[in-house]
């Protein structure tokens, strides 16, 4: 049974930093591209970042280009996003998702971690 | 970017009604076109992926339609647990876009 866990989320100050875990189990995880979504109630469901299943080709949402980094290490079955200079509006659920093929669907997720942005 | 909508934003139905929700995309995404949906405090679930596949476990009350630009996701005979928000989302190009969604409550 596959199983997504995120943690790191927490209550940061403004420009801030958080390194956000996702740990993975049930599935091969070197051979699947991995995907950060976020979610706030005004926003809904936002697209953050990709990242390929061997690392070397990472994408991301262009307002977070240059504050978010995508990585993984596959020795651990482990997925981070680096989130730095945090603003009010990265207050969100972050969430970690597969994708399986290219261009498939995002089937499993995991159950989220929340980052506050607060002075 | 691609722009997803979706319609309506909400709807109120009983147990056992059939229930269509629409969604547009800006430009062709080629049938990468999925929903999902999702329970206040869950993460969302794919229910189905391509337009009309129905992920593993999802009951066959749930069916996806639809080309191009434009898709329908229907509830043929609405259950207590589908009470829920749902979303479709295009997998097309980066970055992935998903509709504002839609709000299925009890009548």
């Amino acid at each position: 049974q596959v199983h997504l866990v995120e943690s790191g989320g927490g209550v940061v100050q403004p420009g801030g930093s958080l390194r956000l875990s996702c740990a993975a189990s049930g599935l091969t995880f070197s051979s699947i591209a991995m995907h950060w979504f976020r979610q706030t109630p005004g926003k809904g469901l936002e697209w953050v970042a990709v990242i390929s299943s061997d690392g070397n080709r990472k994408y991301y949402t262009d307002s977070m280009k240059g504050r978010f980094s995508i990585s993984r290490d596959n020795s651990k079955n482990t997925l981070y996003l680096e989130v730095n200079s945090l603003r009010s509006d990265d207050t969100a659920l972050y969430y970690c998702a597969t994708e399986r093929a290219p261009r498939a669907a995002n089937d499993y997720w995991g159950q989220g971690t929340l980052v506050t942005v607060s002075s | 970017d691609i722009q997803m909508t979706q319609s309506p934003s909400s709807l109120s139905a009983s147990v056992g009604d059939r229930v269509t929700i629409t969604c547009r995309a800006s430009q062709n995404i080629n049938n990468y076109l999925n929903w999902y949906h999702q329970k206040p405090g869950k993460a969302p679930k794919l229910l189905i992926y391509d337009v009309f596949n129905l992920q593993s476990g999802v009951p066959s009350r749930f069916s996806g339609s639809g080309s191009g630009t434009d898709f329908t996701l229907t509830i043929t005979s609405l259950q207590p647990e589908d009470f829920a928000t749902y979303y479709c989302q295009q997998s097309h190009i980066i970055p992935r876009t998903f509709g504002p969604g839609t709000k299925v409550d009890i009548k």
